[in-house]
């Protein structure tokens, strides 16, 4: 078990293209969590997965972001029509549940130019 | 709503020296309360947790103890390394909320000189 993977771990996209950001969790783990963390600031929840299913989404998930998680294991996160406000690091995090913590990657770093 | 507020830094130390980082807190439920630590190009990694009052939750020599009077979770260290030198970020989560989201603080970091 290498821990949560996320790729790439460095993304430049001029402003208007599509990005997507990809994420595999611990294998027995059934939650996964996507969480935008700017410059100086600590990481913001955007959205959540039980298995396939998505639970939960941030009022920071506008339309143009969507993701995915197809038979539960991989999630993928697309930005599309990237805005320079969505440079940021992408950081995906996965759990068995509970009230342990999580396990977070190294993030994806996205620069919107 | 759910809230972290840490204090700003940098924090600047002399090795050896005694570490306070603190922490407060506003939830609308009953919280669990983390400490995770981000060293320079890597992932978040849990550093200790409580959760519920009076808990201690302690790793490495770092310790915090869930003050629900005063709604804070302050982390300590008695003797800081150079390795210590880190962002630190105060967290919770509401487990009114089934998800278990996390709510962070802004950070803090940590400079530790030998």
């Amino acid at each position: 078990d290498t821990g949560v993977s996320q790729n790439p771990r460095h993304k430049i996209t001029k402003r208007g293209q599509n990005v997507t950001f990809r994420c595999d969790p611990i294998s027995e783990h059934n939650r996964l969590y996507w969480y935008r963390q700017t410059l100086g600031q600590g990481p913001e929840f955007l959205t959540y997965f039980q298995n396939e299913a998505q639970l939960e989404k941030s009022r920071l998930l506008s339309d143009r972001f969507s993701a995915e998680r197809p038979k539960g294991s991989f999630s993928t996160l697309e930005i599309q029509r990237t805005e320079q406000g969505d440079s940021a690091m992408y950081l995906c995090a996965s759990s068995s549940g509970g009230v342990y913590g999580y396990t977070f990657g190294s993030g994806t770093r996205l620069t919107v130019v | 709503g759910n809230s972290v507020t840490q204090m700003e830094g940098p924090v600047t130390l002399s090795e050896e020296a005694f570490l306070t980082i603190n922490c407060t807190y506003t939830a609308t439920g009953y919280p669990s309360l983390f400490w995770y630590v981000q060293y320079p190009g890597e992932g978040l990694q849990l550093l200790l947790k409580a959760t519920k009052a009076d808990d201690k939750g302690s790793n490495k020599g770092f310790e915090a103890t869930y003050r629900k009077e005063t709604t804070s979770f302050h982390l300590e260290k008695g003797s800081v390394q150079v390795s210590d030198s880190a962002v630190y970020f105060c967290a919770l989560s509401d487990r009114s909320n089934a998800g278990n989201m996390l709510t962070f603080g802004g950070g803090t970091r940590l400079m530790v000189k030998p």
